[in-house]
């Protein structure tokens, strides 16, 4: 079973520019969830997608979206990029219910922002 | 609003020592904590923790959840240079399934 897939792994960026990070989930994992990662705040959540839907949003400023798609891939987007965006973000799928394996976060490797 | 606390933040032992690293919670309708272990990219998940008492063991690694004191801790017996990772330890609750992370505590195992 393959495990949840992000790309680009790493990535460079200017201030202002925007970038769109991609997500693939384990197989037959409906919800997909979005997390930034810096050394000083630790991972903070971003947003849930479930079944093309956002069931909820973090404290972060609307230059940061996503979407998901029927296939249950998600992307995120950061429209004019800041300095302080650069961090490792993390997509993580999870399915709900009494199965085994269910109500637990498996993440993806990551992908690395670095704004210049 | 849901909140993780973690201690201690970092913690620096020698191979053979035993650990104890802590979280405490406090979340609405708790469902769940779980503790993972991240070295250099992803979180890897160890343990799910849903009721108090039941200690959950995985070779060295154990952990068990107090609902009573809001916490869970996560022992590491006879370390190796192997367990120097960030433990997070994150919470759930019933109504909106939204996993809430602790600052992690950066281990190094020293040999």
């Amino acid at each position: 079973k393959a495990g949840v897939t992000q790309t680009p792994r790493y990535l460079i960026k200017t201030r202002g520019q925007q970038v769109t990070l991609s997500c693939s989930p384990i197989s037959g994992h409906r919800s997909v969830s979005w997390y930034q990662q810096t050394p000083g705040q630790g991972l903070q959540f971003l947003f849930e997608y479930f079944s093309e839907t956002q069931r909820n949003k973090g404290n972060f400023p609307g230059r940061f979206s996503g979407r998901q798609f029927s296939n249950s891939r998600s992307e995120m987007n950061v429209s004019t990029l800041e300095l302080g965006d650069s961090a490792l973000y993390l997509c993580a799928s999870s399915s709900w219910g009494a199965r085994p394996g269910a109500n637990v976060l498996t993440f993806g490797a990551g992908s690395r922002l670095t704004v210049l | 609003e849901d909140k993780v606390v973690q201690s201690p933040l970092s913690l620096v032992v020698h191979e053979g020592d035993t650990v104890t690293l802590n979280c405490s919670y406090e979340v609405t309708n708790f469902r769940s904590l779980l503790w993972y272990k991240q070295e250099k990219k992803a979180p890897t998940f160890l343990f799910m923790l849903t009721s108090s008492g039941i200690e959950k063991k995985s070779g060295r690694l154990s952990s068990i959840l107090d609902k009573k004191e809001l916490s869970s801790i996560l022992n590491i017996t006879a370390t190796q240079t192997g367990d120097s990772a960030i433990y997070l330890c994150a919470v759930v609750g019933h109504y909106g399934q939204n996993f809430v992370f602790g600052p992690g505590t950066r281990l190094s195992v020293l040999p």
